[in-house]
């Protein structure tokens, strides 16, 4: 059972807009949440964190938002660039474990 | 910088072989996670290890083992490659209450 779910498998974004991506999760246990970018043929690399203490965490064009009553989170990419084109996963566990679960991936593509 | 490094990019293997896939972390972490990545299906928990030489089964324990007998090297090994094992392979490493840090891949291709 998927315990992250990013239900829109692709996006597409004019270059200079905003992007957001979504992300629900269902375990209530959960209390800090990541997305990571993913380039073809390479690691996924971390982008932001936010944890259950807050529910905004920005770091220059990313902003992550967490509504944990909905169980969703969201990533805002703005204003969005051609090199942000790649896949978007979400992330989540409790604190006190040791996995992260994941969810099955975003293709976000920025048109020039 | 923080460094976790796998032994190959890219790997062909023959059905029925035994395959091993090492990853090497250079950050002392207690954690280490081997992830395959395949299209729509997101990235799934094989393996993970939270010490030298303990092991917990992930969601797509199957056809796969694990030995972790340093700290900072944790190998998959696919005891009798299949078709269906062709993916992207992905290792990972973390501390308690930080991200995960992962290596570049391995794309394996089983024929």
């Amino acid at each position: 059972d998927q315990q992250v779910k990013q239900n829109s498998p692709s996006l597409s974004v004019q270059e200079g807009r905003i992007s957001i991506l979504n992300c629900d999760y269902t375990n209530s246990m959960f209390d800090y949440f990541l997305w990571y970018k993913k380039y073809p043929a390479e690691g996924p690399t971390f982008l932001i964190s936010i944890s259950s203490i807050k529910d905004k965490n920005e770091d220059g064009r990313f902003t992550v938002f967490l509504n944990k009553s909905a169980k969703h989170l969201s990533l805002h990419i703005v204003p969005s660039q051609p090199g942000d084109s790649a896949v978007y996963f979400c992330a989540a566990s409790a604190y006190t474990g040791n996995q992260f679960y994941f969810g099955t991936g975003t293709s976000l593509t920025v048109i020039p | 910088d923080v460094k976790v490094t796998q032994s190959s990019r890219y790997l062909v293997k023959r059905t029925g072989e035994k395959v091993f896939l090492e990853c090497v972390q250079d950050m002392d972490h207690e954690n280490m996670f081997w992830y395959r990545q395949d299209p729509g299906l997101g990235l799934r928990l094989i393996y993970f290890s939270y010490d030298v030489k303990m092991k917990e089964k992930g969601d797509i324990p199957e056809g796969y083992s694990v030995s972790r007998e340093k700290k900072e090297r944790f190998s998959l090994i696919l005891e009798s490659a299949s078709t269906n094992q062709t993916s992207m392979y992905l290792c990972a490493s973390r501390d308690m209450n930080t991200e995960a840090f992962f290596g570049q891949g391995t794309r394996l291709t089983v024929v």
